[in-house]
């Protein structure tokens, strides 16, 4: 089973800065990787899938990078809606397997 | 409206089953898969299983094989989730989500949540 793993576990940026946000597969995934915002109380949101294309509606400030084992999702200049907790997740073609990092919370400093 | 709009609440003793519903609109409900993604409280996503709606095809995690079924009535455009032998670690919020499948394997729209809870 792939293991998807974030760090850090809690980032702590100022409003207006850039947040870097990483997530490792323990094994090759491809660009099969997607990154999802949460807030309380709330379902998770698509931001990007294919590892770096934009999911429909999604500010330009979000962007995705990475391949294989290494991704990153950047924010670029943190707006107050953009404190959450995010998720990665990655897709495995067979036996189809959808596995979930274990999240990044993202705090105002 | 493009939307999933799932069951109320659920309470359950130990050992029983549960039956979550989801009901999709304003799209083609045999073009996208439909999944289930749980969160316990105060922890991360953990996906279930999928269910095509075309077909009725299933793929469930491993961990949930023995005891999750999925199943879809395409006549009301609604998926289903059951989940027998509760224990109180199956107490958790119970997501549906659309997945569009190439290239997208990922889910682009959710629904509300369902919370489940297992207690004596």
């Amino acid at each position: 089973e792939i293991v998807m793993t974030q760090s850090p576990a809690t980032l702590s940026v100022s409003p207006g800065e850039r947040a870097t946000l990483s997530c490792r597969a323990s094994q090759s995934v491809s660009s099969n990787l997607a990154w999802y915002q949460q807030k309380p109380g709330q379902a998770p949101r698509l931001l990007i899938y294919g590892a770096s294309t934009r999911a429909t509606g999604i500010p330009a400030r979000f962007s995705g990078s990475g391949s294989g084992t290494e991704f990153t999702l950047t924010i670029s200049s943190l707006q107050s809606e953009d404190f959450a907790l995010y998720y990665c997740q990655q897709y495995n073609n067979w036996p189809p397997l959808y596995t979930f990092g274990q999240g990044t919370k993202l705090e105002i400093k | 409206q493009v939307q999933l709009v799932q069951s109320g609440a659920e309470v359950r003793r130990p050992g029983a089953s549960v039956k979550v519903s989801c009901k999709a609109s304003g799209y083609t409900f045999s073009g996208y898969y439909i999944h289930w993604v749980r969160q316990a409280p105060g922890q991360g996503l953990e996906w279930m299983g999928r269910i095509n709606p075309n077909s009725g095809g299933t793929n469930y995690a491993q961990k949930f094989q023995d005891r999750v079924t999925m199943t879809r009535d395409t006549s009301i455009t609604t998926a289903y989730m059951d989940l027998s032998s509760l224990t109180s670690d199956d107490t958790a919020v119970y997501y549906c989500a659309r997945d569009p499948g190439s290239p997208f394997y990922a889910f682009d729209l959710w629904g509300q949540g369902t919370m489940v809870i297992v207690s004596s």
